[in-house]
């Protein structure tokens, strides 16, 4: 139980084009899943926090307007990059919170995202 | 210095031998989790300690907190091959609710 998927698990695209990652949450409801960041060997930064039904609540330093996130469902939540440039290339991973009270994200596969 | 550091950043061991991995922290916490990522891939959890608790075992691996001192410890024994991975703490801060902040990881490679 408890798996989260990803979608794609690797893109590559254009500057300047958008490029949208789906996370769900496959055996369960999430009403809270999270964004992070990941950088090759570093930790994972967490970029916002996805509320079904609200809007997304960003870390500071983290563009609302660049990084949109949709969490349209209990089972879905998604990240669209606008935009993209070279320095958004990186691995995003996304986590769900399976109900209230629960204390264990269980992460999705994540998503290579490589911007020419 | 941030918060959830790790030490060491990575560490090589033989098969069979014991793995220890630390982790500090510096803002109150509700709970620490460890975690665990095989390479270019996500996250799989290891286990959960809660801040009113002292010591935790699941298989093989055994996880102290010291809230007094603010830090934490994976221990893994009679370590195999496939525990190569890159582990990192995580904490939930009494401020953050649900949120996690994670350390900077210790590589962890395991000879065989």
């Amino acid at each position: 139980g408890a798996v989260v998927s990803q979608h794609p698990s690797r893109v590559i695209c254009k500057s300047g084009t958008s490029v949208k990652i789906e996370c769900r949450s496959l055996d369960f409801q999430a009403t809270t899943m999270f964004w992070y960041r990941q950088f090759p060997k570093k930790s994972l930064m967490l970029m916002a926090t996805s509320n079904e039904g609200s809007k997304a609540t960003y870390e500071q330093g983290v563009e609302k307007d660049k990084f949109l996130i949709n969490h349209a469902s209990l089972t879905l939540s998604t990240l669209t990059v606008t935009s993209a440039h070279p320095e958004d290339s990186s691995f995003y991973i996304c986590s769900a919170l399976p109900g209230q009270g629960s204390e264990t994200q269980y992460f999705g596969p994540g998503t290579r995202l490589l911007v020419l | 210095s941030q918060q959830g550091e790790e030490d060491p950043q990575a560490l090589s061991i033989q098969e069979g031998e014991n793995a220890t991995m630390n982790c500090s922290y510096k803002t109150s916490i509700n709970n620490l989790q460890w975690y665990r990522q095989n390479s270019g891939r996500g996250l799989v959890h290891l286990i959960l300690i809660r801040s009113n608790e002292r010591e935790k075992h699941s298989g093989r691996l055994r996880v102290t907190l010291d809230t007094s001192k603010k830090s934490s410890s994976l221990l893994i024994t009679a370590s195999r091959a496939a525990d190569t991975a890159s582990y990192f703490c995580a904490t939930a801060q009494e401020t953050s609710g649900s949120r996690l902040t994670f350390g900077e990881g210790t590589q962890l490679t395991v000879n065989p």
